[in-house]
């Protein structure tokens, strides 16, 4: 079974930093390309960031690039979202999602985690 | 960046009966377009991807057409499970975008 597990939110002050973290399990991990996906309180989703099965590759949408890294281990199985310089827009449930196989679609979810940025 | 406009923004159904979601894109996104399901306090769910290719799993009344800037998810007999909110999603080009959603309340 494919199992998602998003850790690491919280509420962080801004201009303060925040690592997520996401095991997955269930099944080869190396194999697939994996994103993030945030979604405010009572608003729609949007996309973060993805990265290459190996790594080399990663993408961000406008308003995180230079402040976001996503990272992976692949042979801890984990990803994760670096967040630095955090604004009070950055406030959302960030879901760790696993990528088809043959482009951008998001077959996998996890269960979400809350990042709250607030003084 | 592609627009995704979703309509209507709610609709009201009535079980068993057979319902159409639309979704538009403001630029071609050929048939990279996805749809994913969200009920309460849940994750999203993916129903059809590449606009018409069924998911393992998903209730065969679930179906999805269009190519280019037009798209449509049906339902073909809806049932009380299915009271969520549907998004559509465009994998054509970065940034990445979702529509912002129909939700499907009660009559």
């Amino acid at each position: 079974e494919v199992q998602l597990v998003e850790s690491g939110g919280g509420l962080v002050q801004p201009g303060r930093s925040m690592k997520l973290s996401c095991a997955a399990s269930g099944f080869t991990f190396n194999n697939y390309d994996m994103a993030w996906v945030c979604q405010a309180p009572k608003k729609g989703l949007e996309w973060v960031a993805t990265i290459s099965y190996d790594g080399s590759s990663t993408y961000y949408r406008d308003s995180v690039k230079g402040r976001f890294t996503i990272s992976r281990d692949n042979a801890k199985s984990t990803l994760y979202l670096q967040m630095d310089s955090l604004r009070s827009e950055d406030t959302a449930t960030y879901y760790c999602a696993r990528q088809g196989t043959m482009g951008p679609t998001w077959d996998y979810w996890g269960q979400g985690v809350m990042v709250t940025v607030s003084s | 960046d592609v627009v995704l406009t979703q309509s209507p923004a709610t609709l009201s159904v009535t079980p068993g009966e057979r319902i159409s979601l639309s979704c538009r894109a403001s630029e071609s996104v050929d048939t990279y377009l996805h749809w994913y399901q969200q009920k309460p306090n849940e994750s999203p769910r993916l129903l059809i991807k590449y606009a018409s290719q069924s998911i393992s799993g998903i209730p065969s009344r679930f179906s999805g057409s269009g190519s280019g800037t037009d798209f449509t998810l049906s339902i073909n007999g809806v049932e009380l499970e299915d009271l969520s909110i549907y998004y559509c999603q465009q994998g054509n080009s970065l940034p990445y975008t979702f529509g912002a959603g129909t939700k499907l309340e009660l009559k």
